[in-house]
């Protein structure tokens, strides 16, 4: 399954509220009823952190400004304010419901 | 606390072989589905093997050509990755992860030359 990002590059204004799309080249949705999509945030020298789970399930200490959506083969990853810590870092769409488990190409977003 | 610990990289001549382990601490791992992860210097994540929780089964990314094996032992918390005929292309960090993303290592570094 191929993960489509756009963009790759993001320009962001700090409090404004910015948008990362992903597409996979065929659907999500797993046998069982769930779509196993997921957004990981790694900042430079860093590992990669989770920050949604199954499209829209936010993990524990992420902030609320983060929110994903979508369905099927669209989703996307809004940040309601931007902040500073958020700049800088690179975003990757995942997906787990085929093997193998395959990535976006990584969005940075920058000021 | 949650946490993975990888080691095992280094560097190594084209040809050679490595093992990468990974010890698990803070959740169940032998409930857990487990996968390698990695990224070459400059580059995106690439998920290259996974195996399921109780080690029944294996999953392997098509380009790897039959010369990586992930295992596991799970009464020692420990996932490992055994990587034979590495070339340069193998040259990246490597990255312990449950398969879901819940949960990622620091690290380890393989560099061939």
């Amino acid at each position: 399954v191929v993960m489509t990002q756009s963009p790759l590059s993001l320009p962001v204004t700090l409090g404004q509220p910015a948008s990362i799309s992903c597409r996979s080249s065929q659907s999500l949705v797993s046998s069982d009823g769930n779509t196993y999509l997921n957004w990981v945030q790694q900042s430079p020298g860093q590992s990669p952190r989770r920050l949604i789970y199954k499209v829209s399930n936010r993990d524990s200490g992420v902030p609320d400004r983060f929110s994903g959506s979508g369905s099927g083969t669209d989703f996307t990853l809004k940040i309601s304010r931007v902040e500073a810590e958020d700049v800088g870092v690179l975003y990757y769409c995942m997906q787990y419901t085929h093997w193998p488990y395959t990535f976006g190409q990584g969005t940075k977003l920058q000021i | 606390e949650v946490q993975l610990v990888e080691s095992g990289g280094g560097l190594v001549q084209a040809g050679g072989s490595l093992r990468l382990s990974c010890t698990a601490s803070g959740f169940t791992f032998s409930y857990s589905w487990m996968s390698w992860v990695r990224q070459p210097p400059g580059k995106g994540l690439e998920c290259v093997a996974t195996i399921k929780s109780d080690g029944s089964q294996e999953y392997y990314v098509d380009s790897l050509k039959g010369r990586f094996t992930i295992s596991r032992d799970n009464a020692n918390s420990s996932l490992y990755l055994q990587m034979n005929s590495l070339t340069a292309e193998d040259t990246a960090v490597y990255f312990c992860a449950t398969s879901g993303g819940a949960v990622w290592g620091k690290g380890t570094t393989v560099t061939v030359s």
